[in-house]
């Protein structure tokens, strides 16, 4: 199993434009998440979804989009990209919420110039 | 105010030491709880669940939920140089998984 795959690993965004991080997860999981990480400041949710066709806010969800069109994918619109969302961003699954064990990706590095 | 606290450190121990750390939480409505260690570069990984208040063991990792106080700890006994990571909290509800800061810790040899 490869478990939860992102892509792509880097990219190097300028302002305002836009893009899309790919999360797929071969698990049957009806909980996915996406999360970004900034240097001490641990993990802040930005979108999460309960199972396909139902996505809702997270902690920080401005600037950002989601979709759940399939259990498998769950990926973050990034629109009029701006310096402030230069992070490592992360998405994760899991099959029952919380009571079960997360799984993550490893991680897209994202720079806006 | 922050859901879940945690202070970010960095913490230095000497190998051998025990690692004490701890979150605090505002949300009444987080049921499960859990500790996530970190490495450079890599995505989270699940150390310790637990779901009521009281401890857990596993080998030298011990996780305490007090829920009256909605406070959680992890301790470390024996640590190891391999052991220097990031410690995340975590806590969930209502689908919701909400993640602490994370405590680098440095364990030297």
């Amino acid at each position: 199993n490869a478990g939860v795959t992102q892509t792509p690993k880097f990219r190097i965004l300028k302002i305002g434009q836009s893009m899309t991080l790919q999360c797929t997860q071969d698990m049957n999981h009806n909980y996915m998440y996406w999360y970004r990480q900034d240097p001490g400041m641990g993990l802040k949710l930005i979108y999460y979804s309960v199972g396909a066709g139902i996505t809702d806010k997270g902690e920080v969800p401005n600037g950002y989009n989601v979709s759940r069109s399939t259990t498998e994918d769950f990926p973050l619109r990034l629109e009029l990209a701006a310096p402030s969302q230069t992070s490592v961003y992360f998405c994760a699954s899991s099959y029952e919420g919380g009571n079960t064990e997360a799984f993550f990706g490893q991680g897209t590095r994202l720079t806006v110039v | 105010q922050k859901e879940v606290e945690q202070d970010p450190g960095p913490l230095s121990v000497p190998e051998g030491a025990i690692v004490s750390l701890n979150c605090t939480y505002s949300n009444s409505a987080f049921q499960y709880f859990m500790w996530y260690r970190q490495y450079s570069r890599k995505g989270p990984e699940l150390l310790m669940y637990t779901y009521s208040s009281g401890n857990k063991e596993d080998g030298r990792f011990t996780a305490q939920v007090d829920k009256s106080s909605k406070y959680i700890s992890l301790f470390i006994r024996d640590s190891q140089p391999s052991d220097s990571a990031t410690y995340l909290c975590a806590m969930s509800g209502w689908g919701k998984l909400q993640f602490g800061a994370g405590t680098q810790v440095v364990v030297t040899p």
